[in-house]
């Protein structure tokens, strides 16, 4: 079966430093790797989507990377803020189903 | 404003008992999902449907049951079959069906916390 492993332990980094966050997959060739982010208490928000086809996706301060060779996704926070501080989850795309990672917990600190 | 609603935000049951968790969505999606989130796990598909008076099995539907017969609406049952039902339940929903549903993204509630004791 598919396996999506994401850092379990927390990722503590200054403000204004590069945070990067890594999903690593096997079993699986997803056409779609889409990024969610999670508060405590809430529910994930969606982020940004790559498709396999795609090396890299930005959205403002966010970059996304999907390597298929190498099974990996990379997940940048560019000049992070205490306010990036939350669990970022991976996902892959699969017909009518998204597997997703456990997360990894970002600590940004002022 | 569109967006789904759980309801509950917490809910407290004695073992033994069925109970009913809400999801409501005012977003006009076709697909709606009912994912279980358990610490340093990721989330876990129980029931999606598709298009209404529809819906399929994920990977952990035992003990679960869901009906789907409004488009808006998509209720989960936990029934006392359910060996372990204290988590985090989580509802969906996106726009896409099909192939489309590749691409399109979650749109989440925030969830119903479920402690059975």
């Amino acid at each position: 079966s598919q396996k999506i492993e994401q850092n379990s332990e927390a990722l503590n980094i200054q403000e204004g430093k590069t945070a990067t966050l890594t999903c690593n997959y096997t079993n699986y060739s997803p056409a779609y790797l889409q990024w969610y982010r999670q508060d405590p208490g809430r529910g994930p928000v969606f982020l940004l989507l790559i498709r396999e086809n795609e090396k890299e996706k930005r959205k403002e301060r966010l970059k996304v990377t999907f390597d298929t060779t190498l099974k990996q996704s990379l997940f940048h926070i560019t000049a992070s803020q205490p306010a990036d501080s939350a669990t970022y989850l991976c996902a892959l795309g699969g017909f009518n189903k998204f597997y997703f990672g456990s997360g990894t917990k970002l600590n940004v600190k002022p | 404003d569109g967006g789904i609603t759980q309801s509950p935000k917490y809910l407290f049951r004695k073992e033994g008992q069925n109970v009913t968790l809400s999801c409501e969505q005012n977003l006009n999606h076709d697909a709606m999902y009912w994912y279980r989130q358990d610490p340093g796990q990721g989330l876990r598909l129980i029931y999606y449907s598709q298009i209404v008076n529809d819906f399929q099995k994920g990977d952990i539907a035992e003990g679960y049951s869901v009906s789907r017969e409004k488009k808006e609406s998509f209720p989960l049952t936990v029934t006392s079959a359910q060996k372990n039902p204290t988590a985090f339940y989580l509802c969906a929903s996106s726009i896409g069906t099909g192939r489309s549903s590749y691409n399109s993204p979650l749109h989440f509630g925030n969830g119903t916390r479920l402690t059975v004791t």
